[in-house]
């Protein structure tokens, strides 16, 4: 039983634009919730987290909301850049990760 | 990836022989994970390590067993592939602090036919 969904496997977003990739979890014990991004062919790197005691956290051009009560969370990227096309995955407690969502940024 | 390696890069293999993937840590962390990926499933644990000699099982670890026998290297062998064991394969590293995400090898892709 997947703990941590990430529902839309794909997201197309326009140079400039805000990209919002989401994650939903079903056990409320998780202390802390990760973003990764990954290329092709290399492994993913970790981008920005977020606390179970906190309902944002920034990070230059990222943003991740946690919204405890609704069990999801979302990763904001202002301004997209072509650069952030990848695939970002959310990860609970760094052990359970989402299934991916592949985001391509056009220029 | 800076500090940590996987080996080989690629592999093919047949049905039923046993395989090693080997990664290398030069950071000195306590904590080691395998990781598989594949279409709609994302990463899933394999199998993890806290310490020399000490491991643990994940989410998917039919088929797969390990050994950490120094700090710097952690085994990840397929007792017998089978075609459902064609993925590509992550090992990544930790110190145990958290919120601070984990440092991922670059993966092997292997394939079992």
């Amino acid at each position: 039983d997947q703990q941590v969904k990430q529902n839309s496997p794909s997201l197309s977003v326009q140079e400039g634009r805000i990209s919002i990739l989401n994650c939903d979890y079903t056990n409320s014990m998780f202390d802390y919730f990760l973003w990764y991004k990954k290329y092709p062919a290399e492994g993913p790197t970790f981008l920005i987290s977020i606390s179970s005691i906190k309902d944002k956290n920034e990070d230059g051009r990222f943003t991740v909301f946690l919204n405890k009560s609704a069990k999801h969370l979302s990763l904001h990227i202002v301004p997209s850049q072509p650069g952030d096309s990848a695939v970002y995955f959310c990860a609970a407690d760094e052990l359970t990760f989402g299934q991916g969502t592949i985001l391509t940024v056009h220029p | 990836d800076a500090g940590i390696t996987q080996s080989p890069r690629h592999k093919v293999t047949e049905t039923g022989t046993p395989v090693t993937l080997r990664c290398h840590q030069t950071e000195n962390h306590r904590y080691m994970y395998w990781y598989r990926q594949d279409p709609g499933h994302g990463l899933r644990l394999i199998h993890y390590s806290y310490g020399v000699k000490d491991t643990d099982k994940g989410e998917v670890s039919d088929g797969y067993s390990v050994s950490r026998s120094k700090t710097e290297d952690f085994l990840l062998t397929l007792e017998s592939a089978t075609s459902s064991q064609t993925s590509v394969y992550f090992c990544a590293i930790s110190d145990g602090s958290s919120g601070y995400g984990y440092t991922f090898g670059s993966g092997t892709r292997l394939t079992v036919v």
